[in-house]
């Protein structure tokens, strides 16, 4: 069974603050995504990375996938309330199109 | 990306009932499928939807307890069959494109 770890699940932090979650798994992925959902809402696609060792940013977010393309990380740089929300990565299962969601961290940006 | 609606938003339902869940798509798609989530945790998937053929269920979850239809590449149901509170979820809807997936926004159920 493949399994997608997310670190933390919790976050509360200040508006201005930078943080980082994680995402880790032993099993390789054909691709990563990330997603933010508030409540009453879908997840919403934020990115997706498919090469090992991508980055891509998106204004203050930054995402990597490792080189073995088994683990990601989101960071995100002087953190806005509007930030607020619930953040899942996922994990593609080559041609299935299935995906495998880790746990979520939920993040709190106080003003 | 696709635009998903998906009905109905939310519901209350009895034990021992059935609740049908609608998943309209503006565009065809090849992909999609039926996720289940409990409130701020993660998504778990119950079943790939296919066209013109039965569902392929996740381990766990079985055709008799969550009937799937797909008649077209534009619209799925999800059936929530003699529900229990356990059964007390979201239930979302996906499909997967070239650029991305899009989840519907979601179908609240609470069983009392």
């Amino acid at each position: 069974t493949q399994l997608l770890e997310q670190s933390p699940q919790f976050l509360s932090i200040q508006e201005g603050e930078n943080l980082t979650v994680y995402c880790n798994s032993s099993s390789v992925f054909s691709s990563l995504q990330w997603y933010r959902q508030e409540p009453g809402e879908g997840p919403v696609l934020l990115v997706t990375v498919v090469t090992g060792g991508e980055v891509k940013k998106l204004k203050r977010l930054t995402f990597q996938f490792g080189d073995a393309r088994k683990d990601s990380s989101l960071h995100i740089t002087a953190a806005q309330p509007g930030d607020t929300g619930l953040y899942l990565c996922a994990g593609g299962l080559g041609n299935t199109g299935k995906l495998i969601f880790g746990q979520g961290t939920t993040l709190q940006v106080k003003p | 990306s696709a635009v998903i609606s998906q009905k109905p938003s939310r519901d209350i339902c009895q034990r021992g009932t059935s609740l049908t869940i609608q998943c309209q798509v503006d565009s065809q798609v090849t992909m999609m499928f039926w996720y289940r989530q409990q409130p701020g945790q993660s998504l778990t998937l119950i079943a790939t939807a296919n066209q013109g053929s039965e569902a392929t269920y996740e381990s766990g979850f079985v055709i008799d307890k969550f009937p799937i239809s797909r008649p077209n590449l534009t619209f799925s149901t999800l059936t929530v069959s003699n529900m229990s509170p356990e059964d007390s979820s979201i239930y979302l809807c996906s499909v997967g494109q070239m650029d991305g997936y899009t989840f519907g926004s979601g179908t609240r159920l609470t069983v009392v």
